[in-house]
């Protein structure tokens, strides 16, 4: 079993659809980000949070500690929003991010 | 103030030949990590280097893989005597201190022929 599962593997949605992106992890960590990765494209580091929510534009990060869950939503989602969306933590003991496999997003117009 | 950058973007070897990945973090940041990601999988960590010294290279193939990040220029990755299952794309993040947001810069595509 992986330590940071997301999921979906796969989604789509219509334009102006309101998305989540959910990810779970098993270890202990210091902080969980998100990150954004566009084909063939470098990636861009969305947000990292160790509580509470966080919002930047359309995007909204969440995490639950106790619960060792976050989501990441976009509201009124647009077709630049495709993307693989990939979560990962900061493991508490050695600090090295660990990664999810990715939730590729594709927002038809 | 540039991003992290790396080059070459794409970089093409016959099985057999030597590949160097460079990096060269965000001004000011002291702290490299190179990640590899294959073919259809996530992204692995491979090593976290300060300046002049490895700090964990826990996620290095025993063989062939060898980092550094000296005091003056970029970090490289060196991959000897590549073979065809090394193809995959390769990212490097900065930080200014040894937590924190990672800085990614675009990926270096290694395709072994």
């Amino acid at each position: 079993k992986n330590e940071v599962e997301q999921s979906p593997q796969n989604l789509t949605a219509q334009e102006g659809e309101f998305i989540t992106i959910n990810c779970s992890y098993s270890v202990g960590i210091s902080a969980l980000h998100w990150l954004q990765q566009h084909p063939g494209g470098g990636i861009v580091s969305l947000f990292m949070l160790s509580s509470g929510k966080k919002k930047h534009g359309r995007l909204i990060a969440t995490i639950n500690i106790q619960e060792k869950h976050s989501s990441l939503h976009i509201t009124a989602s647009h077709p630049r929003d495709s993307a693989v969306y990939i979560c990962a933590v900061n493991d508490n003991n050695t600090d090295k991010l660990i990664f999810g496999t990715g939730t590729r997003l594709q927002v038809f117009p | 103030n540039a991003g992290v950058m790396q080059n070459p973007r794409h970089l093409v070897r016959r099985r057999g030949q030597e590949a160097r990945l460079r990096c060269s973090p965000m001004k000011g940041h002291s702290h490299v990590y190179w990640y590899r990601q294959l073919p259809e999988e996530g992204l692995k960590f491979m090593v976290y280097l300060q300046k002049e010294n490895i700090i964990d290279e826990s996620g290095m193939p025993k063989e062939r893989f060898s980092a550094e990040f000296p005091k003056e220029g970029p970090s490289i990755l060196r991959i000897q005597q590549v073979v065809r299952g090394d193809s995959a794309a390769y990212f490097c993040a900065s930080s200014p201190q040894g937590t924190g947001t990672r800085f990614f810069g675009p990926g270096t595509r290694l395709t072994v022929l």
